[in-house]
Order: C-alpha cells, then sequence, then structure tokens
C-alpha cells in the first residue's frame, strides 16, 4: 500500500525554536514535495527534492531527503509567528502524488 | 490573473443533484488534476489527466467524472451528489516534468 506518514500531526511552539517535521513514505519515489497551506486557503509549494541526499533551503525552511531510509525532514529554525500553517508531504508514484495528512503548525509569540 | 482558477469558489447543493466544478490554467500545462481535501487529511486523487485525450482514474474516482474540454480546462462532476462528498477541492495543474504543481484556489462543495 502506497502510504505518506507524517508526525507530528500537531505541533505547538514557541518563537525562536528549532524543530522538525518527519515524512515517511512506504515506497521507491523519484521525488519528494513539501506544501504549505494556509487556513482555507490553496496549497503553496515549497520544496521539491529528487534525490537521494538533496538538501533544499528557503529562510527558516530547510528539506531534505533520505531515500534509503524512506525518510524527508523539513527543518524550522528559529521559528516566527508568519511559519504558523499546515505542513504537507507528498510523495510522487508514477505521476501521482501520495498526501501526508499534514502537519499544523501554531507558533506562539 | 491567477494560474489557476476553480469555479464555482463555494456551493451548497442537495443530496442527489448534478454538479460541476470547473477549472482553467492558464500556464499551458498539459497535466491536470483533481484532488479532495477533508478535514485532517491530506490530498488524495480524484482524476489525472495528461493531455486532452488521456483521462485517468486515482485513488477515489467513484462518483466522480471528468471531462477534459481543451488543454487549458479540465471540469469535475458529481452525477448524484451525496453528503459524503462534502469537501474541499482543488485542481492543479503541472507540466510534463511534475516539479512544479500549481493548485486553484479551492472549491468548498457542500451536500445536504
Amino acid at each position: 500500500e502506497l502510504k505518506v506518514e507524517q508526525n507530528p500531526l500537531f505541533l505547538s511552539m514557541q518563537e525562536g525554536k528549532n524543530y522538525t517535521i518527519y515524512c515517511n513514505y512506504s515506497t521507491t519515489s523519484d521525488r519528494l514535495y513539501w506544501y504549505r497551506q494556509d487556513p482555507g486557503k490553496s496549497l503553496e509549494s515549497l520544496f521539491v527534492l529528487l534525490s537521494n541526499g538533496a538538501v533544499k533551503q528557503e529562510g527558516r525552511l530547510m528539506a531534505s531527503l533520505d531515500t534509503k531510509a524512506r525518510l524527508s525532514t523539513l527543518h524550522i529554525t528559529a521559528a516566527v509567528h508568519d511559519l504558523s500553517a499546515t505542513y504537507f508531504c507528498a510523495m510522487d508514484s508514477n505521476y501521482q502524488l501520495i498526501w501526508g495528512a499534514g502537519t499544523k503548525l501554531i507558533i506562539k509569540p | 490573473d491567477a494560474d489557476v482558477t476553480q469555479t464555482p469558489r463555494n456551493r451548497i447543493t442537495k443530496t442527489g443533484k448534478r454538479i460541476m466544478l470547473e477549472c482553467s490554467q492558464t500556464k499551458g500545462h498539459d497535466r491536470m488534476y483533481w484532488y479532495r481535501q477533508d478535514p485532517g487529511l491530506g490530498l488524495r486523487l480524484i482524476y489525472y489527466s495528461f493531455d486532452v485525450k488521456d483521462i485517468n482514474k486515482g485513488e477515489i474516482s467513484d462518483g466522480y467524472s471528468v471531462s477534459r474540454q481543451a488543454q487549458a480546462k479540465f471540469s469535475l462532476s458529481l452525477e448524484s451528489a451525496i453528503p459524503n462528498q462534502t469537501a474541499l477541492y482543488f485542481c492543479a495543474t503541472s507540466d510534463f516534468g511534475g516539479n512544479t504543481i500549481y493548485f486553484g484556489e479551492g472549491s468548498w462543495l457542500t451536500v445536504v
């Protein structure tokens, strides 16, 4: 069964702290995506990871991919309130995306 | 203008009614998708189309049908709506490489 599991599903943290969201997937995949969704809004592309060991960074967010472990991480450095959102990972399986359930991130001042 | 436009953005309909959600994109992409999002869940693929003559069922196609009227247009129909089809529906498009997927703003559908 094709599965993508994210954890945690809910995360409340203080501004200035670091944290990591984990995304495990069940089968080999050519690419792994990270998206952000604000409440009631569309999905915004953050990263696409294409190969083992890939690391991408944008501002306070850094994503990495370990295809051998079938694991991707999204690391948040020195969180700020504006990063509060729901974060989704998705794996590509024959051009279809299989999505995780999302991690709702709340960052408190 | 948005890259991917969905209409209607919100709709309340009654059980048994037929409803169509429309999607158009200005990216010039061949690939288009319809997803459904339920609270607390990720997106689930309903149908996808790689070009005008290529339409494929996704994970949850039962109760839905689609039409690809042109490269830029991909519509989703619920032939006989039922309450458990109440959800947020997203249309999306991507290029051949699929490196970036562009989503519409979503269509909230409530079936009462």
